[in-house]
């Protein structure tokens, strides 16, 4: 069963707009991590946020997670064309093996 | 550096033909993964390897068998192609302990077609 759950399942918006994508997770976890994929394309790690952290920040991107509430959200500010992909959040529980979400497709027009 | 190199990247097989999935990372890791990716199911893990000589099963581990001979090399076998194996493969890797280890690293896939 998967761990992960990401919403919205699709994203449409403008290019200069934020875009936030929620994940939400069923049980306790060591850390979450965000990857991106673009189409027909492997998966690229994006951020890794640990079960203490509350917040980070790379770039554009930025991740919370609240453990009481099992759940992490991505925002990704001051959107671009090149972001469009999809987004997958990852949790890992015992630090050998990720659970993926079923990921968030989000589009950005110019 | 190559990174995490997969082949074949397709494949067309007929049910119950079998055939070998290959691996090859060139970034010393120790941590190999085999995933497949479904319309809509996002990735699911099918088998994992965190030494040379060691695999274990994943969330969906049937109908696949794994050898992990070399450290560079994981292999993901079919024996009895079914339609429902018809998916893309995804291959990862990551390195063994500490904080910093916990990205994995993609290849860029084979997408299997079992007719």
């Amino acid at each position: 069963s998967q761990q992960g759950e990401e919403d919205p399942q699709a994203l449409s918006i403008q290019e200069g707009e934020n875009a936030t994508m929620n994940c939400s997770y069923k049980t306790s976890i060591n850390n979450l991590q965000w990857y991106r994929q673009n189409s027909g394309r492997g998966l690229v790690h994006l951020i890794l946020i640990r079960s203490n952290e509350r917040e980070k920040h790379s770039g554009r991107l930025r991740v919370t997670l609240d453990t009481s509430k099992k759940s992490s959200s991505l925002l990704i500010t001051a959107s671009r064309a090149a972001d469009t992909a999809s987004y997958f959040c990852a949790t890992d529980q015992a630090g050998t093996a990720l659970i993926f979400g079923k990921g968030t497709t989000l589009s950005v027009s110019s | 550096n190559a990174g995490v190199t997969q082949t074949p990247k397709f494949r067309v097989l007929k049910t119950g033909q079998s055939m070998t999935l290959l691996c090859a990372q060139d970034m010393n890791h120790e941590y190999m993964y085999w995933y497949r990716q479904d319309p809509g199911m996002g990735l699911r893990l099918i088998h994992y390897s965190v030494g040379e000589g060691t695999t274990a099963k994943g969330e969906v581990p049937d109908g696949y068998n794994v050898s992990r001979l070399k450290k560079q090399n994981f292999l993901l076998g079919l024996e009895s192609a079914a339609p429902s194996q018809t998916s893309v493969y995804f291959c990862a890797t990551r390195l063994a302990g500490g904080l910093l280890s916990y990205e994995q690293y993609f290849g860029p896939g084979t997408r299997l077609t079992v007719t």
